[in-house]
């Protein structure tokens, strides 16, 4: 079954800081990697999608990249917002049965 | 597009009455899925269909669940005698497709608590 972690668990930060987390698998078993933001009270909302070994993604001061040999992706927030706050989860989906398998999330606070 | 649709938004019942959930998915989309979100387990799938077919209800904790698609634009989950382990929050999403980089879309939840 594959695993996905994330680390930290959860995080607090001062406006303006940049901040980076974790989420790492055992196996690159996997279609792809997804980034998701997940505010509270709301739903997840897609960031991004990563297949290929070195891939990265940026999207305004958020930035993600992959590397499957080593078996980690990276979430990057350059000068976090207090808007930032939220929860991001990473998930990968599974080769072969094309199921998600979500990691626990990093519970993300900028301070104002 | 009003994106995933998902009805109640919150649910309180007491235990042992049936409870169905309700989603209506993107239009366009042809896959399915039903989570439940705890704190214990966090993001769990229940079950997921592609073109109104279960592909796969490994994760559906046991058999007082229940989930059907009669058509591309309806989905229920329905627990059966509800107990109070049930209460999370039921998230339905809807993706387009099985592209690799096709992303899953969420709609709002249903929270459910189970007296």
């Amino acid at each position: 079954i594959l695993n996905v972690e994330q680390s930290p668990q959860s995080l607090h930060v001062q406006e303006g800081d940049s901040t980076n987390f974790t989420c790492s698998f055992p196996s690159s078993n996997f279609y792809a990697l997804h980034w998701y933001r997940w505010e509270t009270a709301k739903s997840p909302e897609a960031l991004f999608v990563m297949t290929l070994n070195g891939d990265e993604k940026k999207k305004g001061r958020i930035s993600a990249t992959l590397n499957t040999k080593e078996g980690y992706s990276y979430l990057y927030i350059k000068g976090s917002q207090p808007e930032d706050s939220a929860t991001y989860l990473c998930a990968l989906l599974n080769s072969g049965t094309y199921k998600y398998i979500f990691g626990t999330g990093t519970r993300l606070k900028v301070l104002a | 597009d009003a994106g995933v649709i998902q009805s109640p938004r919150h649910e309180v019942t007491e235990m042992g009455q049936e409870v169905t959930l309700r989603c209506k998915p993107i239009s366009g989309h042809n896959s399915l899925f039903w989570y439940r979100q705890t704190m214990m387990r966090g993001l769990e799938l229940l079950i997921y269909f592609n073109n109104n077919v279960p592909i796969d209800d490994s994760g559906m904790p046991e058999d007082r669940f229940s989930a059907k698609m009669p058509n591309a634009s309806f989905s229920t989950l329905k627990i059966q005698p509800s107990e109070p382990r049930d209460s999370a929050v039921y998230f339905c999403a809807s993706r387009p497709g099985q592209g690799i980089y096709n992303e899953q879309f969420f709609g709002p939840g249903t929270r459910l608590t189970v007296l």
